[in-house]
């Protein structure tokens, strides 16, 4: 099956600063990478995704970026606000809503 | 729309005990599926349904059962409780565009707490 790896799995920024996080996936069939944010206590929403026919997906201070041949995909935040400051996870999907999850990555915006 | 809806929200369960986590969606979407969420390793995929009358096992999906009678709901049952299966459990639902990944939408949670 499936597996997704991410790195770093703690992040902390000063406010203004771009925060950037990692992955990494096995499947080559895998055609949809979304990205999610969870804030503590609360459940996973959407913030971006990409699929496997395009190489950059930007929208306002995010970005997501996607190298098939060499399997990994990274988020881009730029100008970090407090607000961001919450869990990151990133995912693959080959069919369906068979996700495969990274490990998630705690960011922390320090102002 | 509610969403996805999830019940209960807390649950504490002896060893041995079995339940059910009730799951529903109110947006026609045909896929549904079960994570459990642990520190330190993401959301884990149980079980999931691509329709009605249709489910099938996933990463870890030992100790669980689920059915889909209806496209609404997809229940999770626990057999029968072990401290391993604490954890906090996520329904979520997408719709279908050929095989093709879609957003999925997260129910509420639920934690479960089996001593």
């Amino acid at each position: 099956g499936e597996n997704v790896e991410q790195h770093p799995s703690t992040l902390s920024v000063q406010e203004g600063d771009s925060a950037v996080i990692k992955c990494t996936y096995s499947d080559s069939a895998s055609n949809y990478f979304p990205w999610y944010k969870q804030e503590l206590g609360k459940r996973p929403q959407l913030i971006i995704d990409i699929r496997s026919n395009v190489g950059e997906k930007k929208d306002q201070r995010i970005a997501v970026t996607l190298n098939k041949t060499a399997k990994h995909f990274s988020l881009h935040i730029t100008e970090t606000q407090p607000e961001d400051s919450a869990v990151y996870f990133c995912a693959a999907a080959a069919t369906g809503n068979q996700f495969y999850f990274g490990t998630g990555t705690s960011l922390t915006v320090i102002p | 729309n509610a969403g996805v809806t999830q019940t209960p929200k807390f649950q504490v369960l002896k060893t041995g005990q079995s339940m059910t986590l009730q799951c529903a969606q109110d947006m026609n979407h045909e896929y549904m599926s079960w994570y459990r969420q642990d520190p330190g390793m993401g959301l884990r995929l149980i079980h999931y349904s691509v329709g009605a009358g249709i489910t099938d096992q996933g990463e870890v999906p030992n100790g669980y059962n689920v059915s889909r009678s209806t496209t609404e709901d997809f229940p999770l049952r626990l057999l029968s409780a072990a401290p391993s299966q604490t954890s906090v459990y996520f329904c979520a639902s997408s719709y279908s565009i050929g095989g093709g990944g879609t957003e999925a939408f997260f129910g509420q949670g639920t934690r479960l707490t089996v001593v």
